[in-house]
């Protein structure tokens, strides 16, 4: 079965740039999306279709996607995105999530 | 404006079965695919399953087959999701989810705690 491995964890400064990635065999065949979740919440879309940023998400959320690899960036990270990120891709009529990822803004 | 409200926390005695709904609203509920997505305690997300509520089809992560089933009701704009045979490790929050496309996930219910204890 298809598999999306992103790092446990991501520490970054306030103001700095988070780069959280997100690796699967040609992945950059497939589209990406993402997700943030705080704790007892629900996930919310922050990317979808690898670039794209659904109304009311932030500017400096943006994402990329090649090869095996698809890149979530926060420039000018806030302490409001410390938070868990998961990456999400489909797959021969399944959806696939990431390991998932731990922003702490330090 | 989009709402999905799902029902409320459950218990239940291993080997139980169990429904949960989630009632739309704010959309066009035939015109989006939705899924359903499990989160145990302290873990990542977990996709299940999808329905089309236009058509009724379904499909589900090979894990789910044979002991999960989602359904809808068009005329009340809710879809179900009933798990049979429930265990320990079944234990989590159940979401639905709306996508846009087929899996960008743009609205989400609440989520569903569903405990499974003796």
């Amino acid at each position: 079965s298809y598999e999306l491995t992103q790092p446990p964890s991501v520490s970054v400064s306030p103001g700095q740039t988070a780069s959280i990635t997100c690796s699967g065999n040609k992945l950059g065949d497939k589209y990406a999306c993402w997700y943030q979740q705080k704790p007892g919440q629900s996930p919310v879309l922050v990317i979808y279709e690898d670039t794209k940023r659904p109304s009311g998400i932030p500017e400096r959320f943006s994402g990329s996607n090649s090869g095996n690899t698809a890149t979530l960036t926060i420039n000018g990270t806030q302490a409001m995105d410390e938070a868990d990120y998961y990456c999400q891709a489909w797959d021969r009529n399944t959806v696939v999530f990431g390991t998932g990822t731990k922003v702490t803004v330090l | 404006q989009v709402q999905l409200v799902q029902s409320g926390a459950e218990v239940k005695k291993p080997g139980a079965s169990l429904k949960v709904s989630c009632k739309t609203s704010g959309y066009t509920f035939i015109g989006y695919y939705m899924h359903w997505v499990r989160q145990a305690p302290g873990q990542g997300l977990e996709w299940m399953a999808w329905i089309d509520p236009n058509s009724g089809n379904t499909n589900y992560a090979q894990k789910f087959q044979g002991w999960v089933a989602v359904t809808r009701d068009t005329s009340i704009h809710t879809v179900y999701m009933e798990l049979r045979r429930l265990k320990a490790d079944d234990t989590a929050v159940y979401y639905c989810a709306r996508a846009i496309g087929y899996s960008n996930f743009d609205s989400w219910g609440q989520g569903t705690l569903v405990t499974v204890s003796s």
